[in-house]
């Protein structure tokens, strides 16, 4: 089965700093994602990534950005948090066009 | 267009009966339409997809129902369970790696 691990379930920050989350998979897929999930928004990708050190934009990425040094890890960066970022995290991954696995999520607060 | 309409926002339904969730899109290269089940607590996880080249795809109770003129796709769920009750979101692949996510349906199935 395929694991994707993020490593805060939950996570409290304050305005201003600089944020990391991570995650990691498990099963040599090329591709990771991230996402953030909000009430009546759905799912909107932030980055992806289809390669080690390569990403694209996705539809959100403003006050965002992204690191792939090794395939198995994809982590989003808060450059400076707002109280808008407060929201609900998603790392998926998938191989080729294969469906995209996700993990459990981070639930972010923004103080 | 991008976007894909999900409706309806919420929905109650008896226990043993059919669950109807439909979602619309506009852009005609889109050649993947997933969906997904997301319970409280977990990220989501895929429940049945479907091509274009079918207009219904079946596995247990779940139909995934395609209408490639009207652009619109479906999901029922037969015999509807208590432990149906999550959250499910349809996607559009307009892209071999990205989905453009529904904003959500929230399932309740009443015992």
């Amino acid at each position: 089965d395929v694991k994707v691990t993020q490593s805060s379930r939950y996570l409290v920050k304050r305005t201003g700093e600089k944020v990391f989350l991570e995650c990691v998979q498990d099963m040599d897929h090329e591709n990771m994602f991230w996402y953030r999930q909000d009430p009546g928004l759905g799912l909107r990708l932030i980055y992806f990534s289809y390669d080690v050190k390569m990403k694209e934009k996705g539809d959100i990425p403003e006050g965002y950005s992204v690191s792939r040094e090794k395939k198995e890890r994809f982590s989003l960066i808060l450059e400076s948090a707002s109280t808008n970022q407060t929201s609900m995290y998603l790392c998926a991954s998938s191989l080729g066009k294969e469906p995209q696995h996700f993990g459990d999520g981070t639930r972010l607060s923004i103080l | 267009q991008q976007q894909v309409k999900q409706s309806p926002q919420s929905l109650i339904v008896q226990k043993g009966g059919i669950s109807i969730i439909n979602c619309a899109y506009e852009n005609t290269a889109f050649d993947y339409f997933p969906w997904y089940q997301q319970f409280p607590g977990k990220g989501p996880a895929l429940l049945i997809a479907i091509r274009p080249d079918v207009s219904e795809k079946k596995e247990g109770r779940f139909t995934i129902s395609f209408n490639k003129s009207a652009k619109q796709f479906s999901l029922h769920i037969m015999d509807s369970q208590p432990g149906d009750s999550a959250t499910y979101f349809c996607a559009a692949s307009p892209h071999p790696y990205k989905y453009i996510f529904g904003t959500g349906t929230r399932l309740k199935v009443l015992a």
